[in-house]
């Protein structure tokens, strides 16, 4: 079973309207968030993450947004530019842990800008 | 500061034979973890080391193992090959082992395909 799911395989917005990507969880030990960016035959790379004990963190023009009831998170980007385009994974991991546990990733959003 | 390295970046191996992937981690990390990324699972966490001990492993067969060498290198294996571990199979270091606020720094990967 999914512990971490994103929903929309893909996502198309015109550049300079804000991107909003979406991830759910289900995992009630996961406290800890990230958002990472992917280009074609490279590495993911990390954009920002949140702790649980927040709602909401800010960097340049990516914010993420954290809603616990819900187990639920967004990244908002604003304004979305040309070289966005890339596929956005939403990872997960019990910070707390004290053991590796691994981050356990959603399946993808792969964010399409128009010009 | 040099990123993490992998190699090599692409291997074609023959079902039934075994294989040896390398990971290089950023100078000063000590945790490495290894993570497999295919089409329809998306991205799965292997396993992790720190201090030349795996820490903890994620849902695979006993085919894929790991080590870790003093210098924080790590090298991962698969044995007997089978069709289905073709995947891109990526290597992420982080300065300590379970504190997700450190980061995960993620290598380009290894394209492994298995004919």
């Amino acid at each position: 079973d999914q512990q971490v799911k994103q929903n929309s395989p893909s996502l198309s917005v015109q550049e300079g309207r804000i991107s909003i990507l979406n991830c759910d969880y289900t995992n009630s030990m996961f406290d800890y968030f990230l958002w990472y960016k992917k280009y074609p035959a490279e590495g993911p790379t990390f954009l920002i993450s949140i702790s649980s004990i927040k709602d909401k963190n800010e960097d340049g023009r990516f914010t993420v947004f954290l809603n616990k009831s819900a187990k639920h998170l967004s990244l908002h980007i604003v304004p979305s530019q040309p070289g966005d385009s890339a596929v956005y994974f939403c990872a997960a991991i019990p910070y707390s842990g004290g053991g590796a546990d691994g981050l356990t990733f959603g399946k993808g959003t792969h964010l399409i800008i128009q010009p | 500061k040099a990123g993490v390295t992998q190699t090599p970046r692409y291997l074609i191996k023959t079902r039934g034979q075994q294989v040896t992937l390398s990971c290089s981690p950023i100078s000063g990390h000590r945790s490495v973890s290894w993570y497999q990324q295919t089409p329809g699972q998306g991205l799965q966490f292997l396993f992790e080391y720190f201090s030349e001990t795996q820490r903890n492993k994620g849902n695979f067969p006993g085919r894929f193992s790991g080590r870790q060498f003093s210098n924080s290198r790590s090298e991962m294996n698969v044995s007997t090959l089978e069709l289905g571990d073709s995947a891109l199979y990526l290597c992420a270091s982080s300065p300590d082992l379970g504190r997700a606020n450190y980061g995960y720094t993620f290598g380009s990967g290894t394209r492994l395909t298995v004919v």
